[in-house]
């Protein structure tokens, strides 16, 4: 079973950020942060991911809490073309176990303009 | 472009039936995933493969198998195909099998049977 809890909705105005928070009580020390975006029905993309500390690419920011029990993705102008389902995955798989990604019911974010 | 290849991109087929979807890693990548996304049941893991050898096993059916080959494509095959079968069957593919390792995903097969 996955192990986040995320907001099954939310609206963002086109410009504006969009916050997408995620619960990930039950985090191990060495589980890392993923997110993904699944457009309509396109392969999901990759968005980021984090251990500890709070990460930036091209696409968004993640920060991560200090006791690590939840995080936020950031997209900072979001368009209309980030509407899509958005997924918080705690990645399981220690070495050489795993290092799957179990998928949640993730967010439905809607760009508005 | 994820650069991880499927084939076909469609298919419709009958019950009772056998099909094989094929995929192709991005380059340099040993570790192959396959999904399955139907309605009901969003993104569902089946199986992992890394550099030939299964790594991780999901919920997959007994109808269904897959293998990675020595030039590291993979194929899932689906037999005694039912109704229910009917989804969007992704491959995805990342450097290493081990956590740290980013996935990437192809754009899917979508299989109808009738």
């Amino acid at each position: 079973d996955a192990k986040t809890t995320q907001p099954p909705s939310m609206d963002c105005a086109e410009g504006r950020a969009a916050n997408l928070p995620c619960n990930h009580s039950t985090i191990s020390g060495n589980e890392y942060v993923y997110w993904y975006r699944q457009i309509h029905s396109q392969g999901p993309q990759y968005i980021i991911h984090g251990l500890k500390n709070n990460e930036t690419n091209e696409m968004a920011s993640l920060i991560i809490t200090e006791d690590r029990k939840s995080s936020t993705l950031i997209l900072p102008h979001a368009t209309l073309r980030d509407t899509a389902v958005y997924y918080c995955i705690v990645r399981v798989g220690v070495g050489n176990q795993g290092g799957k990604l179990i998928f949640g019911q993730g967010t439905e974010l809607s760009v508005k303009p | 472009d994820s650069g991880v290849t499927q084939t076909p991109k469609h298919l419709i087929t009958a019950t009772g039936q056998r099909v094989t979807l094929r995929c192709s890693p991005r380059s340099g990548d040993l570790s192959v995933y396959w999904y399955q996304q139907s309605l009901d049941q969003g993104l569902q893991f089946l199986i992992q493969y890394y550099n030939g050898e299964e790594r991780a096993k999901g919920n997959i059916l007994e109808r269904f198998s897959a293998q990675q080959f020595p030039d590291l494509h993979s194929e899932l095959n689906l037999s005694s195909l039912e109704l229910g079968d009917s989804a969007l069957y992704f491959c995805a593919s990342s450097v290493g099998g081990v956590v740290g390792n980013t996935i990437y995903f192809g754009e899917g097969s979508w299989l109808t049977v009738v």
